[in-house]
């Protein structure tokens, strides 16, 4: 399987907070993406790292990737409420598909 | 744009019955994906188009899935006959012209629950 595994499958912190999660996968990629998802519905992009990009930032959200150990990271800082939700990383090993993760399931708690 | 829609969002059958999923992606975009999402599996990609074109269907389960796109706005997803074991939250997504380097959006999805 080209899917990628996030770690962990559940994260609860409180408000203010940082949450990291991790994400493993087995091919060599184009880019690596990740998204959330609230439950009940569809999946939302939030950052995009190329396989030549080591760190990128955008808002409270830094992603790191690791081609070397074929490994991702997502932080988010200074958590909120509304952050609750489930992480997906999604690979894309150049055929212009993507391949998702298992997901980590994040709480965070007021 | 709407983004891409689904319809319908919520299906029940009974078993043997035949389901037909429906998307309708954003305009422009010719990369069209279908996935599946259940507890046991997670996301699984069933099958992509580009420009209304199957690339890869290696991810349809049995040959009682099946997909077409007609056209560049629209796609269906049906099964015939559906199992118990199909229920699940199937999506559609597409993207922008290039593939490459590209974010997927997706829409709300379809709950379907075979009885």
């Amino acid at each position: 399987s080209q899917q990628g595994e996030e770690d962990p499958q559940a994260l609860s912190i409180q408000e203010g907070e940082n949450a990291t999660m991790n994400c493993s996968y087995k091919t060599s990629i184009n880019n690596l993406q990740w998204y959330r998802q609230n439950s009940g519905r569809g999946l939302v992009h939030l950052i995009l790292i190329r396989s030549n990009e080591r760190e990128k930032h955008s808002g409270r959200l830094r992603v790191t990737l690791d081609t070397s150990k074929k490994s991702s990271s997502l932080l988010i800082t200074a958590s909120r409420a509304a952050d609750t939700a489930s992480y997906f990383c999604a690979t894309d090993p150049g055929a212009n598909n993507l391949f998702f993760g298992t997901g980590t399931r994040l709480t965070v708690i007021p | 744009d709407a983004g891409v829609i689904q319809s319908p969002r919520h299906e029940v059958t009974e078993m043997g019955q035949e389901v037909t999923l429906r998307c309708k992606p954003i305009s422009g975009h010719d990369y069209l994906f279908w996935y599946r999402q259940t507890m046991m599996r997670g996301l699984e990609l069933l099958i992509y188009f580009n420009n209304n074109v199957p690339i890869d269907d290696s991810g349809m389960p049995e040959d009682r899935f099946s997909a077409k796109m007609p056209n560049a706005s629209f796609s269906t997803l049906k099964i015939q006959p559906s199992e118990p074991r199909d229920s699940a939250v199937y999506f559609c997504a597409s993207s922008l012209p290039g593939g490459k380097n590209t974010e997927a959006f997706f829409g709300q999805g379809t709950r379907l629950t075979v009885v």
